[in-house]
């Protein structure tokens, strides 16, 4: 079993439509959660990022995190074509004597005009 | 401007050479990471160092060595015991634990064997 898993793209949408993407982490000790966008040939960018069960709102993004059923959202709302990239999950762990991060493989995601 | 700054950003390799990519953070963190990202794939983590003189591998460190001798530097060295180097190498850093651990990146080095 990966340690995150991204549900596999690519996820078209129509331009104004909701982009709904989901993650699933199989460390319980996660404990931060952050989406990251990445253009094609660029770096991840950070675009959000959650640490408490609920929702977390910035502009049209919204994360969901459930951390009994280890899973992590994001919606793009109002999707503009500006919003087509690669995002990736990853959940953190912060160990008493090490650090993990681990990045999902990404959906990528095609905002048609 | 603080940040990350990677470099060289397209690097050539030949077959049994080896390359060091250099990364510098004038942001004062404290840990820094290099992953690999191969076409359509994730990030995977080569290296990661939480503090100077002192650095972990990660899930895919062999061929590969990094030095931490100062608190903004983390150069990796991809050596020729790294069979299939062509790749998008990113480096990053976090302020470390107990800060959220947010990460930033460089905007990446390219390195194609020929």
């Amino acid at each position: 079993q990966k340690e995150v898993e991204q549900n596999s793209g690519p996820l078209s949408v129509p331009e104004g439509a909701i982009a709904s993407l989901n993650c699933t982490y199989s460390d319980r000790g996660s404990q931060s959660f952050f989406w990251y966008r990445q253009y094609s040939g660029k770096s991840p960018e950070l675009i959000m990022s959650i640490y408490s069960n609920g929702d977390k709102e910035d502009g049209r993004f919204t994360a969901q995190l459930n951390k009994a059923s280890q899973y992590v959202s994001l919606l793009i709302r109002d999707s503009q074509p500006s919003d087509s990239a690669t995002y990736l999950c990853a959940p953190t762990t912060l160990g008493s004597n090490d650090y993990k991060l681990s990045f999902g493989a990404g959906t990528t995601v095609t905002v048609r005009a | 401007d603080g940040g990350i700054t990677q470099s060289p950003k397209y690097l050539f390799r030949k077959e049994g050479q080896n390359v060091t990519l250099s990364c510098e953070q004038n942001l004062n963190h404290d840990a820094m990471y290099w992953y690999r990202q191969d076409p359509g794939q994730g990030l995977r983590l080569i290296y990661y160092s939480q503090i100077v003189n002192d650095f972990q591998k990660g899930d895919i460190a062999e061929g590969y060595s990094v030095s931490r001798e100062k608190k903004e530097s983390f150069p990796l060295t991809v050596t020729s015991a790294q069979k299939n180097p062509t790749a998008f190498y990113l480096c990053a850093s976090s302020a470390g634990r107990g800060s959220g651990n947010t990460i930033y990146f460089g905007e990446g080095s390219w390195l194609t064997v020929v």
